[in-house]
């Protein structure tokens, strides 16, 4: 019952911007976007997230589509140590657990 | 400040056995969710605890997994008479509270493997 939706992988040479694109296209008005990364054996880690407007850390930025259903996670200078599965999640409010709704996520390989 | 920590990073039992996996939160946070992570698959949801309320047991797999939470800190899981199909990644996260907004923080997980 994933909520969202993102290609399995995605290549990018290290230095280049990299745009992470994700469909959301069921997302309720008051829903959150939610951007995690996995690097290996590793736990998620948060990256971002928003609700109407962009939205820029010192990590990444969050471009969210004026109707919401789609978003882009950007990261400005890809290195390699952002090689990682990133995943695009909402929240599942219905049940009153705010409980992550994960997806298969993109793998993002990073060249030298 | 300290993360949320697991412990044991790694185990490996028997069938049959029964095993406890445990996870220490971010102090003072009131929430905390395990998830399974199996190979190559994305993290799904096991049980979460808010403060002192009855915990979401909606994704427990099976009897064999119950979870308790302890002082509203920390919590342990439970998987008696461990099968195959329970080999996979446990992972525990927090959060401050329980919102839209709030983020949840993971720890590194422990990966149990049973032979």
């Amino acid at each position: 019952d994933a909520k969202t939706t993102q290609p399995n992988s995605m290549e990018s040479n290290e230095e280049e911007p990299v745009h992470l694109p994700c469909n959301h296209s069921t997302i309720s008005g008051t829903d959150y976007i939610h951007w995690y990364r996995q690097l290996p054996s590793q736990g998620p880690e948060y990256v971002i997230h928003g609700l109407t407007s962009n939205v820029n850390n010192r990590m990444a930025s969050l471009a969210i589509a004026e109707d919401r259903k789609s978003s882009t996670l950007i990261l400005h200078r890809a290195t390699l140590r952002d090689a990682a599965v990133y995943y695009c999640i909402l929240r599942d409010i219905s049940s009153g657990t705010y409980k992550y709704i994960f997806g298969t996520g993109t793998r993002l390989k990073v060249l030298a | 400040g300290a993360g949320v920590s697991q412990s044991p990073s790694n185990k490996v039992t028997e069938k049959g056995k029964d095993v406890e996996l445990r996870c220490d939160p971010i102090s003072g946070h009131t929430a905390l969710y395990w998830y399974r992570q199996s190979l190559g698959q994305g993290l799904e949801f096991l049980i979460y605890f808010q403060g002192n309320s009855a915990p979401d047991k909606s994704g427990l797999p099976s009897d064999r997994f119950s979870a308790e939470r302890t002082g509203g800190s920390v919590s342990t899981l439970t998987i008696q008479r461990t099968q195959q199909e329970d080999s996979a990644v446990y992972l525990c996260a927090s959060s401050l509270r329980r919102a839209r907004e709030v983020t949840q923080y993971f720890g590194p997980g422990t990966r149990l493997t049973v032979l």
